[in-house]
Formats: C-alpha cells, sequence, structure tokens
C-alpha cells in the first residue's frame, strides 16, 4: 500500500465552524506533512511531524492546529478561519524526514470557507 | 533560505515532440532535486529525483540533468503524450537537520494530440 488517503475531499466551513481534516498512511513511515496549496502556485510547507513529534512550524497561525494521534494517522483542526484560507491542504508523508526523501502525497482537501 | 526559479511556467508542445523545464537554485548546500508531477484533482507525484553526485538520470522517456557549477537542472520528456499534460514542480534540498524541500513556482505542459 503506497497511498496517502485524505477525508474528507470537499469541506465547506463557515467562519465560526470547527472541523478536522484528516490523513491515513500505511507505508510506515515516520514523518508527516501537511501542505497548503492556492490554486495555480507550489504547495507551501505548514507544519511536519517527525517520529509523531512536531519538528516544523512554518509560522501557521493559531487558528489551525497539527495532531499526530500515532504514526500513521495526522489530522488538522480548523477553528475559525477566514476566506483566504480556502485552499487545496496537501498531506504527504516520508520515510523519516531528513528533507532529502520522496514524498508521497494524498490528493488532498479542497476546503472553503464562506 | 533557498530559492527556486523555474521556467517556463506555460509549455504547449506537440504529442511526439520534446519538451524541457529548467531550474535553477541558490544554495550551494541543496544536494536533492527532485521533480514533481501534479494532475488536476491529485496531490504531486515524484517522477525522478537527483542527487548533486550525479550529473544525470534517466527513467524511459524521462530524464534529468544537473549542472551543479551553474546551480541549474532541466527535466527532458522525450516523445511526448497527452496524458503528460499536468503541473511540473521543480524543488530543492538539503539532508542537514530540518531542510524542506522548496519547491519552484511550477509549469503547466499541454501535449496536444
Amino acid at each position: 500500500d503506497t497511498e496517502v488517503t485524505q477525508t474528507p475531499k470537499h469541506l465547506v466551513m463557515g467562519m465560526t465552524n470547527k472541523k478536522s481534516l484528516k490523513c491515513e498512511q500505511h507505508m510506515g513511515h515516520r514523518a508527516m506533512y501537511w501542505y497548503k496549496q492556492k490554486a495555480k502556485k507550489p504547495p507551501e510547507l505548514m507544519f511536519v511531524y517527525s517520529y509523531e513529534k512536531l519538528s516544523i512550524n512554518e509560522s501557521v497561525p493559531s487558528r489551525f492546529s497539527p495532531e499526530c494521534p500515532n504514526s500513521s494517522l495526522l489530522n488538522l483542526h480548523l477553528h475559525a478561519l477566514q476566506p483566504e484560507d480556502s485552499a487545496l491542504y496537501l498531506c504527504a508523508s516520508s520515510q523519516t524526514g531528513t528533507g532529502d526523501e520522496k514524498l508521497f502525497f494524498g490528493s488532498g482537501t479542497q476546503l472553503s470557507v464562506l | 533560505g533557498e530559492n527556486v526559479e523555474q521556467h517556463p511556467s506555460t509549455l504547449s508542445v506537440q504529442e511526439g515532440d520534446s519538451a524541457v523545464i529548467k531550474c535553477t537554485y541558490s544554495d550551494s548546500a541543496s544536494n536533492y532535486f527532485p521533480w514533481y508531477k501534479q494532475e488536476l484533482g491529485k496531490g504531486p507525484q515524484l517522477i525522478i529525483d537527483i542527487r548533486s553526485n550525479v550529473g544525470e538520470k534517466k527513467d524511459q522517456r524521462i530524464a534529468v540533468t544537473l549542472n551543479k557549477t551553474a546551480k541549474h537542472f532541466s527535466l527532458h520528456i522525450t516523445e511526448t503524450q497527452p496524458e503528460d499534460s499536468a503541473v511540473y514542480f521543480c524543488a530543492a534540498s538539503s539532508n542537514s537537520g530540518y531542510s524542506t524541500l522548496t519547491f519552484g513556482k511550477g509549469t503547466m505542459l499541454l501535449v496536444s494530440p
């Protein structure tokens, strides 16, 4: 199984809602990532978990809260988002998180904030 | 930090032609250079990568070349097919500390039948 599975595929939320994005991999990878991608732009790194510990937070606003319950699961909790947060949110995994490894991306969650 | 420039931003070719996408990087410490292909509605997928101890790498119709002195690397696709149509991203990183990938801005490749 070389897949990274993300749910839901689409999400529409209001600015006062609380929602969560979920990501799962069963490749035995120990690093997991959240990226944000706006239309016609490259992915922008948000967070990196390595061995279930948060190793990189790219100065992301606190309305985005990551969680790594175990080495196979990664969540992104969303609260009080702004319309400009509308984007494709991609999860990825890699073997150890050294920076020079193949990233396996999921298909993403398309988020619309109204 | 690292800065990756990618050109062209769009590229249209006829089926069977070759396509070349070029990237430059700024950080001489970078030693890993992957290329990702992103089709509509999907996440990026690695298609080929090269490390700084190698000058060229091929995988069937795809090849990547690296010039460390000039700090540039290129993706070459031969005998293009309509299914090669996608957005291609180059990237650069190192294996030091908490290094992460820096992506180029992407090239939209359109292959016409």
